[in-house]
């Protein structure tokens, strides 16, 4: 039982190039998430799935795309990568029972825009 | 505009001396609210929560305490032990979305226990 799974670890860009994070889980978790986390900024939600085939926005969706086509796989796409999407990414899932179930994350990727 | 603030960046405490830290939020629709433990080049972990029903949870030698009226939370940490040194960060929920988590972090606080 691995958790949630991110893929991959780090990653360096260059400006305007495109790249996909994979994110998996094996908790059969109905919720998957995507944060950021910046320097003095905690933990920002891009976007987020509640079930198989939908996706929404977060906080800070702008320059991200996210495909949820498998229940066990989050996948964030960044098209035309910006320095200002320098940042460490987390993906996250949820149980689907109970209002507040806690989050369980991934380990990150670090990724760096050139 | 932050709605979930840590304004202590560190923290420093003995060991087997309580570690206290604070958390303050300015959106009154939060009802629930966590704190969670990262340790470098791993994934936060969830430690403890509480609802806005309740002024007082603990778990072993951890305690949440809300003061509504002040917006204020705090975990305390007694004895604090050397593998409490992590960064915390405190997050508040207004409320599932169709059942999601839409959490709302601090910046993070880094404890460093100090043997």
């Amino acid at each position: 039982n691995a958790g949630v799974t991110q893929t991959p670890k780090f990653r360096v860009l260059k400006t305007g190039q495109s790249m996909t994070l994979l994110c998996a889980q094996d908790m059969n978790h109905e919720y998957m998430y995507w944060y950021r986390q910046d320097p003095g900024m905690g933990l920002r939600l891009i976007h987020y799935s509640v079930g198989e085939g939908t996706t929404a926005k977060g906080e800070v969706p702008d320059g991200y795309n996210v495909s949820r086509l498998k229940k066990q796989n989050f996948l964030l796409g960044l098209e035309s990568a910006a320095p200002s999407q320098t940042s460490v990414y987390f993906c996250a899932s949820s149980e689907p029972t109970g209002h507040y179930s806690p989050l369980h994350f991934g380990n990150g990727t670090r990724l760096t825009v050139t | 505009d932050q709605q979930v603030k840590q304004n202590s960046p560190s923290l420093s405490v003995q060991e087997g001396r309580i570690s206290i830290l604070n958390c303050d939020y300015t959106n009154s629709m939060f009802d629930y609210f966590l704190w969670y433990k990262k340790y470098p080049a791993e994934g936060p972990t969830f430690l403890i929560s509480i609802s806005s029903i309740k002024d007082k949870n603990e778990d072993g030698r951890f305690t949440v305490f809300l003061n509504k009226s002040a917006k204020h939370l705090s975990l305390h940490i007694v004895p604090s032990q050397p593998g409490d040194s992590a960064v915390y960060f405190c997050a508040a929920s207004a409320g599932p979305i169709q059942g999601a988590q839409k959490l709302v972090f601090g910046q993070g606080t880094r404890l460093t226990i100090n043997p």
